[in-house]
């Protein structure tokens, strides 16, 4: 399978744990996005990497989130103290520069449940 | 960010064509249309994307105003497998980074 991958596709952690999820992009792709989706309403967008540079921030990324993407390949994202706002699908995707339009390709998803 | 405003849900029945409008009234010179769809348990995945000109591909075809200020996805033939959230938004490829999704249209393809 060469698309977008993400583990674990379901996390139930109770309030104030802290929990990270990984993403694992196209390979060729130098782009990578997080975004945070819940139910009934359309993906919100978290942050953006190109390479290993987190270019942009959304305001939604409180001082409890962050996102890494140390060589430029793979990135995680930690919550700490868990909330039971945080419970969402959080969806990470990818892209690579130089085509026109930056078509981004989106993984299967992060199912977070915070009891 | 350009917004898009997009029905709610729309309902079709199956073999029939479904025109799924969007309106994006601010859009600028440089914002590409593109339209995404998220089956159930899945994330988003791209259908088509179009500037100026009416666009087609396997999967559906997009037809974009003169004004560019609306558009419409048009897949001929629903099948239960089109049931789906449909989501339009801008992209200027010139400036790399958010999209914003809107809450989408929900298709229900009756059979």
């Amino acid at each position: 399978d060469t698309g977008v991958s993400q583990d674990p596709r379901h996390k139930i952690t109770k309030r104030g744990q802290n929990v990270t999820f990984r993403c694992d992009p196209i390979s060729e792709h130098n782009r990578l996005y997080w975004y945070r989706q819940t139910l009934g309403q359309g993906p919100e967008f978290l942050t953006y990497f190109q390479n290993e540079a987190q270019l942009e921030k959304s305001r939604l990324l409180s001082d409890r989130f962050s996102a890494e993407r140390p060589k430029g390949s793979f990135s995680t994202l930690e919550i700490q103290r868990t909330e039971q706002g945080d419970s969402a699908m959080y969806l990470c995707a990818s892209s690579k520069t130089g085509t026109p339009v930056d078509e981004q390709f989106f993984g299967p998803g992060t199912r977070l449940t915070v009891l | 960010d350009a917004k898009t405003t997009q029905p709610n849900s729309m309902e079709s029945n199956e073999e029939e064509p479904v025109h799924l409008p969007c309106n994006h009234s601010t859009i600028s010179g440089t914002d590409y249309i593109h339209w995404y769809r998220q089956l159930p348990s899945q994330g988003p995945e791209y259908v088509i994307h179009g500037l100026t000109s009416n666009v087609n591909n396997r999967m559906a075809s997009l037809a974009i105003a003169e004004d560019r200020k609306s558009s419409t996805l048009i897949l001929h033939r629903a099948t239960l497998r089109d049931a789906a959230v449909y989501y339009c938004i801008l992209r200027d490829p010139l400036k790399a980074g958010k999209s914003t999704f809107g809450d989408g249209t929900t298709l229900t393809v009756k059979p």
